[in-house]
């Protein structure tokens, strides 16, 4: 079936080390990829999005790589701090979805260790 | 620029009650969707709004449903509340294909 999946419930990181956060998906026929960071209490913040066209994409301190190939996604963030504390998530689009519905993954809880 | 506003932060409820909650879209965007997210999971599609129409609808019953007025705020409703509803509802709004914004949610505990 369709599915967005993270290989890792959590991940632990030592401040100022580079996080590498990854997701799989299950439809190549998605067309549009996002990263979202949800902080205890609050709601998903968006982060960073990639189409299809493409296979790499830079924000500030961060990275998303897409492997169409092998239908791979990861978020890299760089110089991880305390605030990055969080869980992330991955959402993908079908192009049949005119309207962008997401499907979300489980999410990733990243630790920061001091 | 005024983000995603939702209202009410905290609910209870009793099985078989209705439920309204409120949600005001960020500043120039015109659609919004609606989500539930269980605990410790990501959150799942319910339906989206644009031009007061719905334009898509993921996996949830008829007892779900939901308005958009004028000024692209929205609400959901929930009728004959289930204990399998309790739950963080949020709302996002976006514009075109730009990415959704959301709001911290509304905390719904069913009793």
């Amino acid at each position: 079936g369709e599915s967005v999946g993270l290989h890792l419930p959590t991940l632990s990181v030592q401040e100022g080390d580079n996080s590498i956060i990854n997701c799989a998906y299950s439809n190549s026929a998605s067309d549009y990829f996002i990263w979202y960071k949800q902080e205890s209490g609050k709601g998903p913040q968006f982060i960073i999005d990639i189409r299809s066209n493409m296979d790499k994409r830079q924000g500030q301190r961060v990275t998303v790589l897409l492997n169409k190939t092998v239908k791979h996604l990861s978020l890299q963030i760089a110089a991880t701090q305390p605030g990055d504390s969080a869980v992330y998530f991955c959402a993908e689009s079908h192009p049949r979805d005119s309207n962008y519905q997401l499907i979300w993954g489980a999410g990733t809880k990243l630790i920061i260790k001091p | 620029e005024t983000g995603v506003t939702q209202s009410p932060t905290h609910l209870i409820k009793t099985r078989g009650q209705q439920v309204t909650l409120r949600c005001s879209s960020q500043s120039g965007h015109n659609t919004v969707s609606w989500y539930q997210q269980a605990l410790g999971q990501g959150p799942q599609f319910i339906f989206q709004y644009y031009r007061e129409e719905e334009n898509g609808r993921g996996n949830f019953p008829p007892r779900f449903s939901g308005l958009q007025f004028p000024n692209y705020s929205s609400e959901l409703n929930v009728n004959a509340l289930e204990l399998d509803d309790s739950a963080l509802y949020l709302c996002a709004s976006s514009r075109g294909n730009q990415p959704q914004h959301f709001g911290d949610g509304t905390r719904l505990s069913i009793l």
